[in-house]
């Protein structure tokens, strides 16, 4: 089964500063997605980034950005430029490559909460 | 306008009684599921469905179960049997079709059990 791991529960960046939040993976498979979602204090989930193993080029959503490092399993968001809009919960989460007749798992990491100071 | 709706967005009940909550979606989406949220524990799968009639269990099963009759809709009810089902629940679809799609989530439903 696959596990995500988020070994930060909290960290603090200061406005327009950068800062890097890490998620680990466990898995055998070869092919698969992984996602970055953000929830803030109205708990709505919100999609921030997302990477497909397949691609070697590290996904880019504005300030948003990951590093990919398939062979170690993990996959880091920065965050640039920090802003008060972006202090929330985030949670990295690994979806299994699709097979036929079945859904297929997202699993989820603990979370990381981010504080954003002036 | 298309979206996941949660109802109701809190719920409170006595212990001993089943309680089921709603989530409807009308994005036409084939795949569903349920999570549960604990402060410290992320988000833990229940279920999920990827078409009507048909649906696995998750990592946390036990105590709850969900019905798939139609494409729209995907209930979940948690049984006495739930330990402790005071939380957050979380219901969640996505097109089956579409690999690289992200799941969307409705507005969740807060769970207490007195």
């Amino acid at each position: 089964a696959q596990t995500v791991t988020q070994s930060q529960p909290e960290m603090s960046v200061q406005e327009a500063e950068t800062v890097t939040l890490s998620c680990t993976y466990d898995t055998s498979e070869s092919d698969y997605y992984l996602f970055w979602y953000k929830q803030p204090p109205s708990r709505q989930m919100i999609l921030v980034i997302r990477q497909e193993a397949y691609k070697q080029q590290n996904a880019t959503e504005n300030r948003f950005s990951v590093n990919f490092q398939k062979a170690a399993k993990s996959f880091s968001l920065k965050i640039s430029d920090s802003q008060l809009g972006d202090a929330a919960m985030y949670f990295c989460a690994y979806r299994s490559w699709p097979s036929t007749g079945t859904a297929s798992k997202l699993t989820f990491g603990t979370g990381t909460r981010l504080q954003v100071t002036l | 306008d298309g979206g996941i709706t949660q109802s109701p967005k809190y719920l409170f009940r006595k212990e001993g009684q089943n309680v089921t909550l709603s989530c409807e979606q009308n994005l036409n989406h084939d795949a569903m599921y349920w999570y549960r949220q604990d402060p410290g524990q992320g988000l833990r799968l229940i279920y999920y469905s990827q078409i009507v009639n048909d649906f696995q269990k998750g990592d946390i099963a036990e105590g709850y179960s969900v019905s798939r009759e139609k494409k729209e809709s995907f209930p979940l009810t948690v049984t006495s049997a739930q330990k402790n089902p005071t939380a957050f629940y979380l219901c969640a679809s996505r097109p089956n079709g579409e690999w690289g799609t992200e799941a969307f989530f409705g507005q969740g439903t807060r769970l207490t059990v007195v």
